[in-house]
C-alpha cells in the first residue's frame, strides 16, 4: 500500500517570492511521483513527473521537483510565484509493476495563494 | 488537440432523479478512470476500465456505475442521487506503456443536486 502526506494544507506567498510544497510519500514497492494542479473549477492539470534518471525534474510554468528516495520526498519547487500561481497542488505516487498498482494514491493537497 | 472532454460541465438533478455523466478522449489511451472529488479534498477513484475490463473500488457504492462503449468514451451513471453524491466528478485517461502509466485528467463536471 502507499501513502502520500502533504505538510501543509495551505501556503500564502507573495508575488515573486520563491516557494516549496512539501510531499512524503511511503511504499514497500518502487514508485513513480506527480504533482497535479488543479485551478478553481477545472480538472488536474500534470505539472511534473519522476519515473526514473534525473532526480531533479523539470515541469510547465516554471515548476520543478526533486525525488530524494532516502527522505522519500518530492517536494515542489518554484523560485518566483506569480497571482496566477494561486491554485491546489496535489501530489500523487504509483506503483511500478501491473494491475492496480497503476492507480493513482493522492496527498490531500496543498492551497498556495499567492499575494500581491 | 488530444484532450479528454467531459460534458456537461455542470448539471443540476434532483434527489433521486438518475443522471449520466460522459467523458470523451481523443487520446486513444487504453485505460479510463471515474474520480469524484468533494469540496477541498483530494480525488477519489470510484472505478476505472482497463480496456473493456471493468474495476470497481470496494468502497464505491451500489449506486454508482459505468459503461464503456468503445474506447473514446465512458459514461457514469448515478441511479439515485443523494444529497451527499454532490460533487465535482473527474474523468481521466491513462496509456500503460514501458511499465510507466501518466494520467490526463478532463475538466471535470460539477453535480448539484437538489
Amino acid at each position: 500500500a502507499q501513502s502520500v502526506t502533504q505538510l501543509d494544507s495551505q501556503v500564502p506567498v507573495f508575488e515573486e517570492a520563491p516557494v516549496e510544497l512539501r510531499c512524503n510519500y511511503s511504499s514497500s514497492v518502487s514508485v513513480y511521483l506527480f504533482w497535479y494542479v488543479q485551478y478553481p473549477n477545472q480538472g488536474l492539470q500534470l505539472l511534473l513527473k519522476y519515473l526514473s534518471g534525473s532526480t531533479l525534474v523539470k515541469g510547465i510554468n516554471g515548476f520543478e521537483a526533486e525525488f530524494n528516495k532516502s527522505q522519500t520526498s518530492f517536494h515542489l519547487r518554484k523560485p518566483s510565484v506569480h497571482i496566477s500561481d494561486t491554485a491546489e497542488y496535489f501530489c500523487a505516487v504509483s506503483g511500478h509493476s501491473g494491475g492496480s498498482n497503476y492507480k493513482l494514491t493522492f496527498g490531500k493537497g496543498t492551497l498556495l495563494t499567492v499575494n500581491p | 488537440d488530444a484532450m479528454v472532454i467531459q460534458n456537461p460541465r455542470y448539471q443540476v438533478t434532483q434527489f433521486g432523479k438518475p443522471v449520466t455523466l460522459s467523458c470523451s478522449q481523443t487520446l486513444n489511451h487504453n485505460v479510463m478512470y471515474w474520480y469524484q472529488q468533494k469540496s477541498s479534498q483530494a480525488p477519489k477513484l470510484l472505478f476505472h476500465y482497463y480496456d473493456k475490463d471493468f474495476n470497481n473500488e470496494a468502497d464505491t457504492p451500489d449506486n454508482f456505475q459505468s459503461r464503456r462503449p468503445n474506447t473514446s468514451f465512458c459514461f457514469l451513471d448515478i441511479r439515485s442521487p443523494g444529497l451527499g453524491d454532490a460533487a465535482m466528478y473527474l474523468c481521466a485517461t491513462g496509456r500503460l506503456a514501458g511499465g510507466q502509466e501518466t494520467q490526463y485528467f478532463g475538466p471535470g463536471t460539477r453535480l448539484l443536486v437538489l
